[in-house]
């Protein structure tokens, strides 16, 4: 079965300070992950996703991520914070979904990024 | 590319009422997924079509129930609405490739449902 828990409901930080958002999963299979981006009253938007082709993944508006397997860890980060950063984000494994289907998203829980002035 | 446009975004209903929300995915891609995002529960799959055929479901009672049709454009209905039914409903579409490579979901703007 495949779960995925986010450490921290609440993150802020200064706009210029390092971003880290953690993410752990479990998986029965090799693991498909993802970290989307929820804006208010919108849908997700994907950041970045680890498909096994590299362990340091690198995503859109500067953030990446590193998959490790020994850890089962898939956390996010981004070297500076800007203001446009706050939001929700969600980290996800998938249950499969090669060929023919996408397959299963399981969400975390959510973090939500507060970026202080 | 237009991309997942999902309707209406907002919806008010009263509960024992029944619902349809509309998802009309980019072109192109012809698997169809729902979620319901809840402050609660979170984010939770309801259900994955691909050509016109539900190949996944969810822990939903069969109050949610949906389709998809030839033009891949998928629905999603919910009878007998509860109060807890109230939430963001989201569809996101994927192509399907012909080898083992993942695919990846693209996400609606959502319907927001309001049960009164």
């Amino acid at each position: 079965a495949q779960s995925v828990t986010q450490l921290g409901s609440h993150v802020s930080v200064s706009e210029g300070a390092l971003v880290l958002l953690r993410c752990n999963y479990s998986s029965s299979v090799p693991p498909y992950l993802f970290w989307y981006v929820q804006y208010p009253n919108q849908g997700l938007q994907l950041l970045l996703k680890y498909t096994s082709a590299a362990t340091l993944v690198k995503g859109i508006n500067g953030f990446e991520a590193e998959f490790k397997k020994s850890e089962t860890s898939f956390h996010l980060t981004k070297p500076s914070a800007h203001m446009s950063d706050a939001a929700e984000y969600f980290c996800a494994v998938s249950d499969g979904g090669r060929g023919s289907t996408l397959g299963r998203l399981y969400f975390g829980r959510g973090t939500q990024l507060t970026v202080w002035p | 590319k237009a991309g997942v446009t999902q309707t209406p975004r907002y919806l008010i209903k009263t509960r024992g009422q029944q619902v349809t929300l509309s998802c009309s995915p980019i072109s192109g891609h012809r698997s169809v997924s729902w979620y319901q995002q809840t402050p609660g529960q979170g984010l939770q799959f309801l259900f994955e079509y691909f050509s016109e055929t539900q190949r996944n479901k969810g822990n939903f009672p069969g109050r949610f129930s949906g389709r998809q049709f030839s033009n891949s454009r998928s629905e999603m209905n919910v009878s007998t609405l509860e109060l807890g039914d109230s939430a963001l409903y989201l569809c996101a579409s994927s192509s399907i490739r012909s080898t083992a490579t993942y695919t990846e979901a693209f996400f609606g703007q959502g319907t927001r449902l309001t049960v009164v």
